[in-house]
């Protein structure tokens, strides 16, 4: 089935180890985002990006990094967790124009210990 | 600052009893605006939109909501619950000016039998 699909789907690690998140979407989306969710605050924006090769910050970028090496591939990654980034973690992507309506991964819940 | 309020972070009704889910927001311009709603341990569902026209949005399983310009609201209704309708539910907003989406912090739905 055409969607989002994101790897790991669970992952727990410990405080200063590095991970890396993949998004993988096979709509031939141009834009593709990284969020976070935590209890009470929605959905935040970690970092996007509106095609192969580009990146941006979003609204809580730091600690975070990203790359889109390939247009159907967003990998966000986390040099040194911290408890503090312990969340869900979704990806989204949408085409270009249209209505803007976002197809969303099914999340990776992290915990950093 | 643009934003994105959902005041209620949980509403409760009885199952066949009608269901209001509010959201309000302060973008600029002419806002595109969606629901969605996520559930357990799932990624967001698209559930509706606006974009322009009749005010009254009809969406997936039997829901609406309606855009108030003069208010800046798009409150999210049902006319009669289901206990499977149980589940987090976010508004969200983009602005004229920008491609990316801004999340209300989400409300929980619970609905009894």
């Amino acid at each position: 089935n055409a969607g989002v699909t994101q790897t790991p789907k669970f992952r727990v690690l410990k405080t200063g180890q590095s991970m890396t998140l993949l998004c993988a979407q096979d709509m031939n989306h141009e834009y593709m985002y990284w969020y976070r969710q935590d209890p009470g605050m929605g959905l935040r924006l970690i970092h996007y990006s509106v095609g192969e090769g580009t990146t941006a910050k979003g609204e809580v970028p730091d600690g975070y990094n990203v790359s889109r090496l390939k247009k159907q591939n967003f990998l966000l990654g986390l040099e040194s967790a911290a408890p503090s980034q312990t969340s869900v973690y979704f990806c989204a992507s949408r085409r270009t124009g249209g209505d803007y309506g976002y197809t969303f991964g099914s999340g990776t819940r992290l915990t950093v210990v | 600052a643009q934003s994105v309020a959902q005041p209620e972070d949980q509403v409760n009704v009885a199952e066949g009893n009608p269901l209001t889910v509010k959201c309000t927001y302060s973008v600029s311009g002419n806002p595109y605006l969606f629901w969605y709603v996520q559930y357990p341990n799932r990624g967001l569902q698209f559930l509706l939109k606006y974009i322009t026209g009749d005010n009254l949005v009809k969406g997936s399983y039997g829901f609406e909501a309606e855009f108030n310009k003069s208010q800046t609201s798009f409150h999210l209704k049902k006319p009669s619950a289901l206990v499977s309708d149980s589940a987090l539910y976010f508004c969200a907003v983009r602005p004229s000016n920008t491609g990316k989406l801004i999340f209300g912090q989400g409300t929980t739905l619970q609905v009894k039998p």
